[in-house]
């Protein structure tokens, strides 16, 4: 059972360079989610995707696009990274049909220098 | 606007013992509320969830209670293992829109030593 996959799982990044993460999700959810966690600040929603070809913004959006490429696949783009956007990303997927309980990749560690 | 305080924010206990671990929520209307443990480094794995009608769920040693009314969840861990070393994260559901949306405590980093 792979869950949901993230890659990569580790990135450096110089400043004003441009990034996809990438996410999949084998469990046939509809809704899939993109967080930032930080010390000290938990996680926060930056987008999310209620179904294939949806997109919302969550509470962080800016500096950050996405894509619902399929009903498997949800991508965050970085298109000029900054500093601030030093942080641990994680994909979370979700199904009405399982009470909506969460379930997360392993995380992508990102660091912009 | 919904909050979610988990307290205490660190505990250190040793092997064996039983314990409780505690989120607050300010707005009574969530559809669920979902335990979750992280390892260092590592991703989030679900413990237990608990929808909105219900009062309880336990998986193995662990035990999540939800009490809507008084905004109130907590997680029991019994005859605790060094392996139960981890951060603890609750996470409530709310409506938002279309979709559904976690709102997140800053979790219990635990302890326990052999």
């Amino acid at each position: 059972n792979a869950g949901v996959t993230q890659t990569p799982k580790f990135q450096v990044l110089k400043t004003g360079q441009s990034m996809t993460l990438q996410c999949a999700q084998d469990m046939n959810h509809n809704s899939m989610y993109w967080y930032r966690q930080d010390p000290g600040m938990g996680l926060r929603l930056i987008y999310y995707s209620a179904s294939e070809g949806t997109t919302d913004k969550g509470e962080v959006p800016n500096g950050y696009n996405v894509s619902r490429l399929n009903k498997r696949e949800f991508s965050l783009r970085l298109e000029s990274a900054a500093p601030s956007q030093t942080s641990v990303y994680f994909c979370a997927s979700s199904e009405a049909g399982t009470g909506f309980e969460a379930f997360f990749g392993q995380g992508t560690r990102l660091t912009v220098v | 606007k919904q909050e979610v305080t988990q307290i205490p924010a660190a505990l250190s206990v040793p092997e064996g013992e039983n314990l409780v671990l505690n989120c607050s929520f300010t707005d009574s209307a969530i559809y669920n509320l979902q335990w979750f443990r992280q390892d260092p480094g590592k991703g989030l794995t679900s413990l237990l969830l608990i929808q909105s009608s219900q009062r309880e769920q336990t998986s193995g040693r662990l035990n999540a209670s939800l009490d809507k009314s008084s905004g109130r969840s907590t997680l029991y861990i019994a005859a605790s293992q060094p392996g139960d070393s981890a951060t603890y994260l609750c996470a409530v559901g709310k409506n938002a829109g279309n979709n559904r949306k976690l709102i997140w405590g800053l979790g219990t980093s635990l302890a326990v030593n052999p």
